[in-house]
């Protein structure tokens, strides 16, 4: 039982560099949501989609891209990764609006450096 | 602008006694509140919620408190355990949001 699997766990990327976050889920979710936690500030929502095909943009977008070919996956794009950027990733998924049922599921986290 | 606060960032407390964590928001269009655990290397997981139509909720050793007038929520732990040592973050939305709205998180230590 996986539930929402974030790949790869750790990166360590140049400035100016790109690269992908992948997440996967197995629960059939329709929602799917990627956040970043940095100290000091909590957990704040870049991205999210509530099904396939769909995205938008959450709290803080500016620097991503998102794509949801797939219902089970939600991908994080860096086209030119800045060390502003360096922080911890969060994929999380949820049967409905995560701000109403509190199904929303996190997968492990995602460490990114950016030098 | 932090719209969900959690001041204390750490709070150390015997095995057996009341842990007490607490959080204030600042957005009074927020109307459903969240605890999360998390431990490290792992994602956050639910634990406990409360809409603004009541004022506490109960499950097991856990309960929250919301105090509307005051924008302030807390979460009583009794009795604690070791396995409770973790950070826990308090959200909150307001209604048809999409958004969780996280505090900065409230690392506990359960003493043994």
């Amino acid at each position: 039982n996986a539930g929402v699997t974030q790949t790869p766990k750790f990166r360590v990327l140049k400035t100016g560099q790109s690269m992908t976050l992948l997440c996967a889920q197995d629960m059939n979710h329709e929602y799917m949501y990627w956040y970043r936690q940095d100290p000091g500030m909590g957990l704040r929502l870049i991205h999210y989609s509530v099904g396939e095909g769909t995205t938008a943009k959450g709290e803080v977008p500016d620097g991503y891209n998102v794509s949801r070919l797939k219902k089970q996956n939600f991908l994080l794009g860096l086209e030119s990764a800045a060390p502003s950027q360096t922080s911890v990733y969060f994929c999380a998924s949820s049967r409905r609006q995560v701000t109403r049922r509190p199904e929303a599921f996190f997968g492990q986290g995602t460490r990114l450096t950016v030098v | 602008d932090q719209q969900v606060k959690q001041n204390s960032p750490s709070l150390s407390v015997q095995e057996g006694r009341i842990s007490i964590l607490n959080c204030d928001y600042t957005n009074s269009m927020f109307d459903y509140f969240l605890w999360y655990k998390k431990y490290p290397a792992e994602g956050p997981t639910f634990l406990i919620s409360i809409s603004s139509i009541k004022d506490k909720n109960e499950d097991g050793r856990f309960t929250v408190f919301l105090n509307k007038s005051a924008k302030h929520l807390s979460l009583h732990i009794v009795p604690s355990q070791p396995g409770d040592s973790a950070v826990y973050f308090c959200a909150a939305s307001g209604f048809g949001a999409n958004n969780l709205f996280f505090g900065t998180g409230t690392r506990l230590t359960v003493i043994p």
